[in-house]
């Protein structure tokens, strides 16, 4: 079956570390995005790539950094200067404008 | 002021009830979609909109594009419908509601 798959699901860090979210498809779909997601907030939108090695910041970009060296994986890394790294993080893959497909999100706490 | 604003945040329900969650835009769109997001917080899409209305099951989802609304229904509400209904309008990218959060009680 296609679809996204992030890992891990839970994930604990220590303030100042980076840490790096997986995100990876299966459906060929050339855009991939990465959003946050806080409590009471829409989803807010930090990197996207529409084509292999290519990315583009979003509303929230700072503090974070992508990479997109093959289609089927774009990685997400905080860094140790975003401020508020705690939050839930989906990635999300479309085909288009119209078909979107998003991944089970991963956790991330700072302790 | 929210691009995509939704109604209401909270909603509780008795078992059977018919469910409305409102939501309007102000950015030009190509398609709206309603998504629920489950307490695990994976999120599926349920409907994707252009004009007019959609139905699968007992949800409906309805657009007025002159209007900037869409509206989800869900007809004999369940508890198993108890999850987060996001409205997103879609244009060069996607721009979120910040959700409803519905409570179906048996």
């Amino acid at each position: 079956d296609g679809g996204i798959t992030q890992s891990p699901k839970y994930l604990f860090r220590k303030e100042g570390q980076n840490v790096t979210l997986s995100c990876e498809q299966n459906l060929n779909h050339d855009a991939m995005y990465w959003y946050r997601q806080d409590p009471g907030q829409g989803l807010r939108l930090i990197y996207y790539s529409q084509i292999v090695n290519d990315f583009q910041k979003g509303d929230i970009a700072e503090g974070y950094s992508v990479s997109r060296e093959k289609k089927e994986s774009f990685p997400l890394t905080v860094t140790s200067a975003q401020k508020n790294p705690t939050a839930f993080y989906l990635c999300a893959s479309s085909a288009g404008n119209f078909f979107w497909f998003f991944g089970p999100g991963t956790r991330l706490t700072v302790l | 002021k929210n691009e995509v604003e939704q109604s209401p945040q909270n909603l509780t329900a008795q078992e059977g009830e018919f469910i409305t969650i409102n939501c309007s835009y102000s950015v030009g769109i190509s398609a709206l979609h309603w998504l629920q997001q489950h307490p695990g917080g994976g999120i599926v899409s349920l409907f994707m909109l252009s004009s007019g209305k959609k139905k699968h099951g007992r949800l409906i989802a309805t657009i007025n594009i002159q209007e900037k609304h869409s509206s989800l229904h869900i007809t004999a509400s369940h508890p198993r419908d108890s999850a987060v209904y996001i409205c997103a309008a879609n244009n060069n990218d996607m721009r979120f509601g910040a959700g409803t959060r519905l409570t179906v009680k048996p």
